[in-house]
């Protein structure tokens, strides 16, 4: 089956800690994507990659990091610095960076700070 | 500044009547629109877009939606609600404005909680 799998599906991080969540795709799409979703607000992107070992800040990418060293993967660092980071967490991709072309959801990882 | 708007936290409907959730957006432009729905504790599906073309936009599940550039909306519609159509909805537009990296990123609603009863 073809889609996008994102690990854990819950992840608890202590204050001060860094934490990484996984996203992997084998639609062979060339763009990703992080999102942050919060109760009653709508999404909002942390950081987009459109092609292999490119990626850029969205509107909240403080206190994040990424890398795309594989075109499948596309992970995302919490680091200590992000002082509110319980939320669900939404890694999508699309087949290029083109902005008509529907976006593809994996199932989300909850982050709880304990 | 460029936004879209979902008026309604929630929408209650029976089962078997038709059902509308609402959506509005301000971008300067031609607007490229899209729904998608979440289920509890899930990623986004995408169920229709608008980008050019005929005004009615017919999609997965049955749903249906309607742009209508003069009002700046795009309402999703479906005939018969069914009752695994209870989810959480979320209308997104482009922004025209474009990020530096040249990408123009989806606006999304806060969301509209559809709830379909027996």
């Amino acid at each position: 089956d073809g889609g996008i799998t994102q690990s854990p599906k819950y992840l608890f991080r202590k204050e001060g800690q860094n934490v990484t969540l996984s996203c992997e795709q084998n639609l062979n799409h060339d763009a990703m994507y992080w999102y942050r979703q919060d109760p009653g607000q709508g999404l909002r992107l942390i950081y987009y990659s459109q092609i292999v070992n490119d990626f850029q800040k969205g509107d909240i990418a403080e206190g994040y990091s990424v890398s795309r060293e594989k075109k499948e993967s596309f992970p995302l660092t919490v680091t200590s610095a992000q002082k509110n980071p319980t939320a669900f967490y939404l890694c999508a991709s699309t087949l290029n960076g083109d902005s008509y072309n529907e976006q593809f959801f994996g199932p989300g990882t909850r982050l709880t700070v304990l | 500044a460029q936004s879209v708007a979902q008026p309604e936290d929630q929408v209650n409907v029976a089962e078997g009547n038709p059902l509308t959730v609402k959506c509005t957006y301000s971008v300067s432009g031609n607007p490229y629109l899209f729904w998608y729905v979440q289920y509890p504790n899930r990623g986004l599906q995408f169920l229709l877009k608008y980008i050019t073309g005929d005004n009615l936009v017919k999609g997965s599940y049955g749903f249906e939606a309607e742009f209508n550039k003069s009002q700046t909306s795009f309402h999703l519609k479906k005939p018969s609600a069914l009752v695994s159509d209870s989810a959480l909805y979320f209308c997104a537009v482009r922004d025209t404005i474009m990020f530096s990296g040249g990408y123009n990123k989806l606006i999304f609603g806060a969301g509209t909680r559809l709830a379909v009863h027996p």
